[in-house]
């Protein structure tokens, strides 16, 4: 049973266009969420996180949206480039767990078109 | 900077042998993870670990066991190799997350093993 959902496994977007990618999950003890972008042959590397006592966090082009009641968050890019192409994945924390163990969605490709 | 290390970019291997996947942290960090990424999957985490000798089953365990003799080095191993466990792997580590401490995960640049 997924736990964390993208529902959109992939995205194409127009250059200087915003680009909205989804995530929605189940366990409402998730307490800290994150994202990560992927190239093709490269491991993932930490974009943005958002804490579940926040609602949003912004960083330059990037900004996560935190909806605790419908269990959902976002990550806004704007303006896209076409350097953003790749493949995007939530992931979420759950509360107490010491290990540090993330739970991953199945991720988006975003396809950002010049 | 955080680094994670994986021992090969990419490995061929025939069905049935014996392969390890070896990653190493700089970082001290107390929590390490294998990970493996298949297309339409996702990342999957297979084992992790969050101390000496201490080894924890993830989501996709089967086929897989792992070492973990030393804080800075944790390893895949398949005993027995199949053509199924073509995929991705993905080392990572973190720190010991407390309370009121929240911490994102380091990878690594990912081993391409393909069992033929």
């Amino acid at each position: 049973d997924q736990q964390v959902k993208q529902n959109s496994p992939s995205l194409s977007v127009q250059e200087g266009r915003i680009s909205i990618l989804n995530c929605d999950y189940t366990n409402s003890m998730f307490d800290y969420f994150l994202w990560y972008k992927k190239y093709p042959a490269e491991g993932p590397t930490f974009l943005i996180s958002i804490s579940s006592i926040k609602d949003k966090n912004e960083d330059g082009r990037f900004t996560v949206f935190l909806n605790k009641s419908a269990k959902h968050l976002s990550l806004h890019i704007v303006p896209s480039q076409p350097g953003d192409s790749a493949v995007y994945f939530c992931a979420a924390h759950p509360y107490g767990g010491s290990q540090g163990n993330l739970i991953f969605g199945k991720g988006t490709k975003l396809s950002v078109k010049p | 900077d955080v680094k994670v290390t994986q021992s090969s970019r990419y490995l061929v291997k025939r069905t049935g042998e014996k392969v390890f996947l070896e990653c190493v942290q700089d970082m001290d960090h107390e929590n390490m993870f294998w990970y493996r990424q298949d297309p339409g999957l996702g990342l999957r985490l297979i084992y992790f670990s969050y101390d000496v000798k201490m080894k924890e089953k993830g989501d996709i365990p089967e086929g897989y066991s792992v070492s973990r003799e030393k804080k800075e080095r944790f390893s895949l191993i398949l005993e027995s190799a199949s053509t199924n466990q073509t995929s991705m792997y993905l080392c990572a580590s973190s720190p010991l997350i407390g309370s009121n401490l929240n911490t994102e995960a380091f990878f690594g640049q990912g081993t391409r093993l393909t069992v033929v």
